[in-house]
């Protein structure tokens, strides 16, 4: 069975600039989060979707960020203009169903903001 | 705001050496599961507990999960350089019955020396 996929697994911009992160759940997944990880913490969650809907978003600084799931697949992570406390990994997660359980991560996207 | 604090934050230890890491919040939990995350990765989940007072082993590790279900704690035995990782609990609350939100630790960083 094929994980959780996400690119780019890269990134290095600067301050003010745009950066959009992918992510492809494991297939059947209804629940997808996207959470920010900083170097040696635990992650955050900046925004969790059942199917396409969204069920907690309360703290993605939305002036920044913005998340989609289209047709409750494939979901997109943007930050529009970055700042340097962006820098961190972006983990995209999805479990099976309503009830949590079990999370099955990617491996992230790192992104560095100069 | 739910928080999970994790102590120690960092742990370097000889190979053959017991630990012990512990999660504490004043907050009670549904759920409680542990991570673990080796770099470059995302979380993989080691176990996951749900009743108060419950203890689970998988192999030379020893979970607890607090009577109160506020609190969890990790006991690896005989540690070896293969355990090196960072270790995260997470403690699972409900939205209203519909959906689960996970709620993860501060880390611990866990570094065995051969």
């Amino acid at each position: 069975e094929a994980g959780v996929a996400q690119s780019p697994r890269y990134k290095i911009i600067e301050k003010r600039q745009s950066v959009a992160f992918w992510c492809n759940p494991i297939s059947g997944h209804a629940t997808l989060y996207w959470y920010q990880q900083i170097l040696g913490q635990g992650p955050k969650l900046l925004i969790q979707f059942q199917n396409n809907g969204v069920v907690d978003d309360s703290q993605l600084p939305k002036d920044r960020f913005s998340a989609e799931r289209l047709k409750g697949v494939d979901s997109t992570l943007k930050i529009q203009p970055a700042k340097l406390e962006d820098s961190a990994v972006y983990l995209c997660a999805s479990s099976l169903g309503r009830w949590a359980g079990e999370l099955f991560f990617g491996e992230g996207s790192r992104l560095t903001v100069l | 705001t739910q928080l999970l604090e994790q102590s120690p934050q960092f742990l370097s230890i000889q190979e053959g050496e017991n630990l012990t890491v512990y999660c504490n919040s004043s907050s009670v939990f549904s759920s409680l599961q542990w991570y673990r995350q080796e770099p470059g990765e995302g979380p993989v989940l080691l176990v996951t507990v749900v009743t108060g007072g419950e203890v689970k082993k998988l192999k030379r590790l020893t979970f607890q999960f607090g009577d109160a279900r506020k609190d969890s704690s990790l006991h690896i035995t005989a540690a070896q350089p293969g355990d090196t990782g960072l270790y995260l609990c997470a403690g699972g609350t409900n939205y209203g019955g519909a959906t689960n939100k996970l709620i993860f630790g501060t880390g611990t960083l866990l570094a065995v020396q051969p």
